[in-house]
């Protein structure tokens, strides 16, 4: 039971540089959930995805964009890398039934130099 | 905007104490209130989670109060060992629109030391 994959673990990227962070999860929920963790900062939403289809904004949307593939897959994209986006970025999911457990995947770090 | 406030920042307990971490909240439309723990280099997990019609829940050595009127919040871990070293968030969700969103506090790094 894999849970909540992300894919890459580590990543280094040069100032203007662009990349996709994957994310699948296999328990067939349908919310799916980009956060960014800096220290003193906890978990901030960047964007998350109610259903197939459908994305909104969180707190800290700007220099991101996501995609909702298909109920499997969220994937964030960041087109212009900037040194402030060095961070580490969690993907979770939950099933979109009031009040439940959000499943975190194992996260990506990442370095913008 | 920090909607939901965390305190300490960190937290350093000897084995066998009580660890308290505090929260508190503004946004009146917070229904589900869980604590996340998280080792290095994982991902947070949930602990323990409580809903605002009860003032208690308790799950073994866990344990969160809840305040309603205070808007408060507290994660009590009794007889702390080594083993809960770890970095503890409070969250608060509420549903806007039909979508849930989860909203953390900013974390406390807890080290229990023998």
């Amino acid at each position: 039971n894999a849970g909540v994959t992300q894919t890459p673990k580590f990543q280094v990227l040069k100032t203007g540089q662009s990349m996709t962070l994957q994310c699948a999860q296999d328990m067939n929920h349908n919310s799916m959930y980009w956060y960014r963790q800096d220290p003193g900062m906890g978990l901030r939403l960047i964007y998350y995805s109610a259903s197939e289809g459908t994305t909104d904004k969180g707190e800290v949307p700007n220099g991101y964009n996501v995609s909702r593939l298909n109920k499997r897959e969220f994937s964030l994209r960041l087109e212009s890398a900037a040194p402030s986006q060095t961070s580490v970025y969690f993907c979770a999911s939950r099933r979109q039934v009031l009040n439940t457990e959000a499943f975190f995947g194992q996260g990506t770090r990442l370095t913008v130099v | 905007q920090q909607q939901v406030k965390q305190s300490p920042q960190s937290l350093i307990v000897q084995k066998g104490g009580i660890s308290i971490i505090n929260c508190a909240y503004e946004n009146t439309a917070f229904d589900y209130f869980p604590w996340y723990q998280q080792f290095p280099g994982k991902g947070p997990a949930l602990l323990i989670a409580i809903r605002p019609d009860v003032s208690e829940k308790k799950e073994g050595r866990f344990t969160i109060s809840f305040n309603k009127s205070a808007k408060q919040f507290s994660l009590h871990i009794m007889d702390s060992q080594p083993g809960d070293s770890a970095t503890y968030f409070c969250a608060a969700s509420a549903t806007y629109f039909g979508n849930e969103k989860l909203t953390f506090g900013t974390g406390t790094r807890l080290t229990i030391i023998p």
